[in-house]
């Protein structure tokens, strides 16, 4: 069955340090990977998505993301925080059933320090 | 972009009595809506997915006659807590399919918090 892990839960950082959100994945097979942003009172928006080709996916906001496929992995990262970006991220990734309904990871809440 | 929303975005209601929320998508159809449901500190989980001229498709373990879902027409579908309970307290978002085919993007509205007391 697929899952998504997101093994951390809350992460605090300085504003202008670099970020890097961890997201492992289990998919029977090359899966398209997705991570969204939830900000207070609205709703998610997407960041970025892998489906094939370049590795390395760039995103809004100043956001990217690398598939690795040994590590079944596909961090986010971004080389210098805002304060704007305090959020909850989620990264997700399709159901196998082709309903192309979503299945979430448990979320990484963003905390930035001034 | 592609915008979805909800109303309300919050109501607060009493144990037994009903609650409606709409999910409609502003400027694209969608001949499929998904609803989720989120408790604090925890991921969405799918609840079910709302089809336009057809019942909706329940995920296991989601109550059928608790959570009632019509998809009234190609830019709106409703769920509807029946006699609700304070366990029902929770943040309910809906989604809609990208109508460009790009893939499984997904366009969310901004959610409902449903309180019950």
């Amino acid at each position: 069955a697929q899952s998504v892990t997101q093994p951390d839960i809350h992460i605090t950082v300085s504003e202008g340090a670099s970020l890097e959100l961890r997201c492992n994945y289990s998919y029977g097979a090359t899966p398209y990977l997705f991570w969204y942003v939830q900000s207070p009172g609205q709703g998610l928006q997407l960041l970025l998505k892998y489906f094939s080709g370049d590795t390395l996916v760039q995103g809004i906001k100043g956001f990217e993301a690398e598939f690795k496929r040994s590590q079944s992995s596909f961090n986010l990262r971004k080389p210098s925080v805002h304060w704007s970006d305090a959020a909850e991220y989620f990264c997700a990734l399709p159901c196998p059933t082709g309903a192309n309904n979503l299945f979430f990871g448990t979320g990484t809440r963003l905390t930035v320090i001034p | 972009g592609a915008v979805v929303s909800q109303h309300p975005s919050r109501v607060i209601c009493k144990s037994g009595t009903s609650v409606k929320i709409e999910c409609r998508s502003l400027d694209f159809q969608a001949t499929t809506m998904f609803w989720y449901r989120q408790f604090p500190k925890k991921s969405l989980m799918l609840m079910a997915t709302s089809n336009e001229g057809s019942k909706a498709t329940y995920e296991q373990g989601v109550e059928k006659d608790k959570f009632l879902i019509n998809h009234a027409s190609l830019t709106l579908s409703t769920l509807t807590v029946t006699s609700a309970h304070p366990e029902d307290s929770s943040f309910y978002i809906c989604s809609a399919p990208a109508p460009s085919g790009a893939g499984d993007t997904q366009y969310f509205g901004p959610g409902t918090r449903l309180t019950v007391l």
